[in-house]
């Protein structure tokens, strides 16, 4: 039983467009959700964080939404620039467990 | 040097063999962990330590063993090689604390093939 799920496997952008990558949860029980971004031959980073008593999180070109009701999170990439290239796993917990369920991920090409 | 070892980056080795992967960090972090990550799959959990003397199995620890050898080092070891465990296996690390919760510290990956 897969509790969170990326959906999209792979999306593809042009340079300067917005990229939105969505993730969704079947657990109500999460309140702490990451999203990690991977290069090839490299460990995943973390990016960006949201917890549940906001909506929104934003850091630089990266904004994280979260819509608990709908248990649905999306993290937006503005502008989208080539170097964004990589696969985006997001990521959810309930603090206080300090372990990390992972979705699928998805492969974002921005493209020059 | 990087935050997070893991030895080796890659390895091939026959099924039946035992094999161990390692990690060790230079963080400071009390919690460690072992994920593995297969296509369409994502990461899943196979053991996690929240410290030397705390072993946890995750998801999927069938066929896997750890050993906390010091709050540093975690190591991950196949009794028993077969070829289903082929995958990129990741060790992370992170920092705890009451009512904090942090992301990880990935290391950069150990890809293991099973023949």
């Amino acid at each position: 039983d897969q509790q969170v799920k990326q959906n999209s496997p792979s999306l593809s952008v042009q340079e300067g467009r917005i990229s939105i990558l969505n993730c969704d949860y079947t657990n109500s029980m999460f309140d702490y959700f990451l999203w990690y971004k991977k290069y090839p031959a490299e460990g995943p980073t973390f990016l960006i964080s949201i917890s549940s008593i906001k909506d929104k999180n934003e850091d630089g070109r990266f904004t994280v939404f979260l819509n608990k009701s709908a248990k649905h999170l999306s993290l937006h990439i503005v502008p989208s620039q080539p170097g964004d290239s990589a696969v985006y796993f997001c990521a959810a917990s309930r603090i206080a467990t300090y372990k990390y369920i992972f979705g699928t991920g998805t492969r974002l090409k921005v493209l020059a | 040097d990087a935050d997070v070892t893991q030895t080796p980056r890659n390895r091939i080795t026959k099924t039946g063999k035992r094999i161990m992967l390692e990690c060790s960090q230079t963080k400071g972090h009390d919690r460690m962990y072992w994920y593995r990550q297969d296509p369409g799959l994502g990461l899943r959990l196979i053991y996690y330590s929240f410290d030397v003397k705390d072993i946890n199995k995750g998801e999927i620890s069938d066929g896997y063993s750890v050993s906390r050898q010091a709050q540093a080092k975690f190591s991950l070891s196949l009794e028993s090689a077969i070829p289903n465990q082929t995958a990129l296996y990741f060790c992370a690390t992170s920092v705890g604390g009451a009512g904090v919760n942090y992301g990880y510290t990935f290391g950069s990956g150990t890809r293991l093939t099973v023949v």
